[in-house]
């Protein structure tokens, strides 16, 4: 049993550059986050997808865009990456039980984000 | 708009002694309190998740616990042993999952 599993595991870019990072869970979950992790601050919802066909802004969305490809897959992409978006990024997912909450969170390894 | 905190940020002890580590979060409005563990390089693991109608969980040599009206959490720890090293983060569960709000960690090592 994979899990989450995300690809690349590590990157570089130069500013301006474009790419995706990759999220696919095997779990059938139905809700799906990005978030990213900086030095000394926890945490930080970038996008979520509570269901298939939807998504919504988390916390720190700019620079950011994502898809909810199916059930399994959520991607986010960054369409002009500046140095302020070096970070690890670590996609989850949940199965959210009637009522919506009081289900765990399950991480990817994440992928390691420098932008130069 | 909910902050979580934890203290220390930091901790090292020697192996098989008890240990507590502590959650604080501002806005006691929520449905669960979650612990996780991050070992360097890796993903989070969940470890217990207490929903706002408990007061504890217990896995193992884990011990949870949440007090909402003092906005508390603290994952206590029973004889320690060194793989038990790595970065422990709570999160304070809103609804859906999307307003998880994550402390920074406490990074424990347990010193052989």
């Amino acid at each position: 049993n994979a899990g989450v599993t995300q690809t690349p595991k590590f990157q570089v870019l130069k500013t301006g550059q474009s790419m995706t990072l990759q999220c696919a869970q095997d779990m059938n979950h139905n809700s799906m986050y990005w978030y990213r992790q900086d030095p000394g601050m926890g945490l930080r919802l970038i996008y979520y997808s509570a269901s298939e066909g939807t998504t919504d802004k988390g916390e720190v969305p700019n620079g950011y865009n994502v898809s909810r490809l199916n059930k399994r897959e959520f991607s986010l992409r960054l369409e002009s990456a500046a140095p302020s978006q070096t970070s690890v990024y670590f996609c989850a997912s949940s199965a959210p039980k009637e009522g919506g909450y009081n289900s765990p969170l399950h991480f990817g390894n994440g992928t390691r984000l420098t932008v130069t | 708009k909910q902050e979580v905190t934890q203290i220390p940020a930091a901790l090292s002890v020697p192996e098989g002694e008890n240990l507590v580590l502590n959650c604080s979060f501002t806005d006691s409005a929520i449905y669960n309190l979650q612990w996780f563990r991050q070992d360097p390089g890796k993903g989070l693991t969940s470890l217990l998740l207490i929903q706002s109608s408990q007061r504890e969980q217990t896995s193992g040599r884990l011990n949870a616990s949440l007090d909402k009206s003092s906005g508390r959490s603290t994952l206590y720890i029973a004889a320690s042993q060194p793989g038990d090293s790595a970065t422990y983060l709570c999160a304070a569960g809103g609804h859906y999952g999307q307003n998880f709000v994550f402390g920074p960690g406490t990074r424990l090592s347990v010193l052989p």
